[in-house]
């Protein structure tokens, strides 16, 4: 069974406080990993997708980052704006067709000014 | 259009009530999906669709049936519910439900089940 554990539940940090999120994940063969962000009764938002070990990405203040076991959501110089719960997810082979995806509980993030 | 547009945005319905949450995209996509997302909990994948026939059913109850009239649009049809269904429903989209590609969601309906 597909499983995806995010760290920490939750995170407070100061405007401009760089940290990380992060993601593990035990899956049979991997086709994504995906971040998103989502806010409070809203439905979440696309950030990056992840395919192999090694690879990162970038957008603004966040890079994502992937290893064969976990992947890495760093913040960089975080403004209040970046506050909403970001969402690991993945995306593993079943044998054809199309294919949801398993998300974890997610990290609450609260950027204070 | 990059939109996922979910009606309506609230419902509460009685126990013996029948409902239809509703979803719709003009991106094209061949692929629609409807998670089920308790309070301060992930999203759980409910079905998927993938050019208009179900592909997947994670083992829902039947007063949940979903509905994909067109390659556009995307029903969820409720009847007689429990209140622990109360939850927001989230519809997505995705090309063809290939490799790697990334979901559209809509904002969802806030469903309460009194």
């Amino acid at each position: 069974e597909d499983q995806v554990t995010q760290s920490p539940e939750a995170l407070r940090l100061q405007e401009g406080e760089s940290s990380s999120l992060n993601c593990s994940y035990t899956v049979s063969g991997l086709r994504g990993l995906f971040w998103y962000r989502q806010d409070p009764g809203k439905g979440p938002e696309f950030l990056f997708t992840l395919y192999s070990a090694g690879e990162e990405k970038e957008k603004e203040r966040l890079k994502a980052t992937l290893t064969k076991k976990e992947s890495f959501l760093h913040i960089t110089a975080p403004k209040p704006e970046d506050s909403a719960t970001y969402l690991c997810a993945v995306q593993a082979y079943s044998g054809g067709g199309a294919d949801g995806l398993t998300f974890g509980k997610g990290t609450h993030l609260i950027i204070q000014p | 259009d990059t939109e996922v547009t979910q009606t309506p945005k609230h419902l509460v319905m009685g126990m013996t009530n029948k409902k239809s949450l509703k979803c719709e995209q003009h991106m094209g996509h061949r692929a629609m999906y409807w998670y089920k997302q308790k309070a301060k909990k992930p999203p759980e994948l409910m079905f998927v669709y993938s050019y208009e026939k179900l592909s997947i059913n994670e083992s829902v109850p039947s007063r949940f049936s979903p509905e994909c009239p067109n390659s556009s649009l995307l029903n969820l049809h409720l009847h007689a519910l429990q209140p622990e269904d109360s939850a927001l429903y989230l519809c997505a989209s995705s090309q063809s439900g290939g490799v790697g590609e990334k979901l559209f969601f809509g904002s969802g309906t806030q469903l309460s089940v009194l």
